[in-house]
């Protein structure tokens, strides 16, 4: 089945550490985009890319990198620089320049700190 | 620049009560509009959507009706379950703004057997 993968589910950081989370689609969508989750909040928009080797910061991207080398992937590193990176992590991905068209997302990796 | 609001939650009602949760929106070109169910510890799945004004979004039982005289699209469900109780997001997506969704705050309903 078509869809998008996060890996891990859960995911813990030390101080100082970066941390990689894995996203990857196979829906041969050209957009990606990554979202940050806090309790009871709405989702706030971290990176998105359009197309591969292009990426753009959204509203919180402080503290974050990005990469997409690949269509398919689209990783995301927590810095030692992001304060606050407990938080619930969501990928997302859906055929870019359609504003009819939704995002589908993927299951989401919960990152604590040790 | 875009933004929606939701009604407060958290919201919870019995089971086969008849559901309304509000949503308007400001928009700085014509937003498509939806609506997303996220169920505990998961990622969020697409719920419906309407991309102009009139439309009806409807799936599950659940509907929404682009409403651009208003700037609304307000789900109902006419009798909820109890396998209904999820965290409920209402998002634009307007074609100026790129590619981005922008979310409401999301409502909280508990539906109780």
């Amino acid at each position: 089945d078509g869809g998008i993968t996060q890996s891990p589910k859960y995911l813990f950081r030390k101080e100082g550490q970066n941390v990689t989370l894995s996203c990857e689609q196979n829906l041969n969508h050209d957009a990606m985009y990554w979202y940050r989750q806090d309790p009871g909040q709405g989702l706030r928009l971290i990176y998105y890319s359009q197309i591969v080797n292009d990426f753009q910061k959204g509203d919180i991207a402080e503290g974050y990198s990005v990469s997409r080398e690949k269509k398919e992937s689209f990783p995301l590193t927590v810095t030692s620089a992001q304060k606050n990176p407990t938080a619930f992590y969501l990928c997302a991905s859906s055929i870019e320049d359609r504003s009819n068209q939704p995002q589908h997302f993927g299951d989401g990796t919960r990152l604590s700190i040790l | 620049g875009d933004s929606v609001t939701q009604m407060e939650g958290p919201v919870t009602l019995s089971e086969e009560a008849f559901l309304t949760i509000n949503c308007t929106y400001t928009a700085t070109g014509y937003p498509s509009l939806f609506w997303y169910v996220q169920y505990p510890g998961e990622g969020l799945q697409l719920l419906l959507k309407a991309t102009k004004a009139d439309d009806k979004g409807s799936n599950k039982g659940f509907e929404a009706t682009y409403r651009k005289e208003t700037t609304s699209f307000h789900l109902e469900k006419g009798s909820v379950q109890v396998s209904d109780s999820a965290v409920y997001f209402c998002a634009l997506r307007v074609y100026s703004s790129g590619s981005r969704l922008t979310f409401g705050e999301g409502t909280q309903l508990t539906v109780n057997p």
